[in-house]
């Protein structure tokens, strides 16, 4: 089954403690990408990767780190996470064929993440 | 640059009834267009995509767009609600020719009344 794996599906946490979501697909896609959803603000891209060794900034990258060795999986790394960082995360996966425009995005079921 | 409004941040209907949620986008290219949908506790899913070919987009489970570029606007329609509606609706833009950068709208919540 085409699916995109995030773990963990919640998560409490401490400020300043280093923790990694973790998210992997099985579809072979070029494309790997995170967001957050926050209340009223929809969903904010964090960091994306066309492809292995290839990662960029989104909208909202401050806090995050992201790295890409293998194609299959994309952790996000929050260093010193802090109470802002609170929010529901998304790993999202796509093809690139013909541009990331036009290809449907594949979602995991997302992490809450609290900080205290 | 690229953005997308979403005209109602929460939408009640009556079950049987039509559905309309807004949605109206700016993009200096041309666009791509989704809407996906987020049931509770669940991941998006996607409903439809319009990639320049034909302007009515038909999706999964009765839902449709129609593309209208003088008006900007891509709004989602279903002719009859259905209690399994209920969930949050976002609208996607992206610039054909930009930076592979997807612009999510801040959501609309549906609510289904039986």
């Amino acid at each position: 089954e085409a699916q995109v794996t995030q773990n963990p599906r919640y998560l409490i946490t401490v400020t300043g403690k280093k923790l990694t979501v973790t998210c992997s697909q099985n579809m072979n896609h070029e494309y790997m990408s995170w967001y957050r959803q926050d209340p009223g603000l929809g969903l904010r891209q964090i960091y994306y990767s066309m492809n292995v060794e290839v990662t960029d900034k989104g909208d909202v990258p401050e806090g995050y780190k992201v790295s890409r060795k293998e194609k299959r999986n994309f952790p996000l790394i929050l260093e010193s996470p802090s109470p802002n960082q609170t929010s529901l995360y998304f790993c999202a996966s796509s093809r690139i064929t013909g541009g990331v425009a036009k290809n449907i995005q594949y979602f995991g079921a997302g992490t809450r993440l609290s900080v205290l | 640059a690229q953005s997308v409004t979403q005209l109602d941040s929460h939408v009640s209907v009556s079950e049987g009834t039509p559905v309309l949620l807004r949605c109206n986008y700016s993009s200096s290219y041309s666009p791509s267009l989704f809407w996906y949908v987020q049931h509770p506790n669940k991941g998006l899913q996607l409903l439809l995509k319009y990639t320049s070919a034909a302007t009515l987009v038909k999706g999964i489970n009765g839902f449709e767009a129609e593309f209208k570029k003088s008006e900007t606007s891509f709004h989602l329609t279903k002719p009859s609600a259905h209690m399994s509606d209920a969930a949050e609706y976002f609208c996607v833009v992206s610039d054909t020719f930009g930076n592979e950068k997807l612009t999510f709208g801040t959501g609309t919540r549906l609510t289904i009344i039986p």
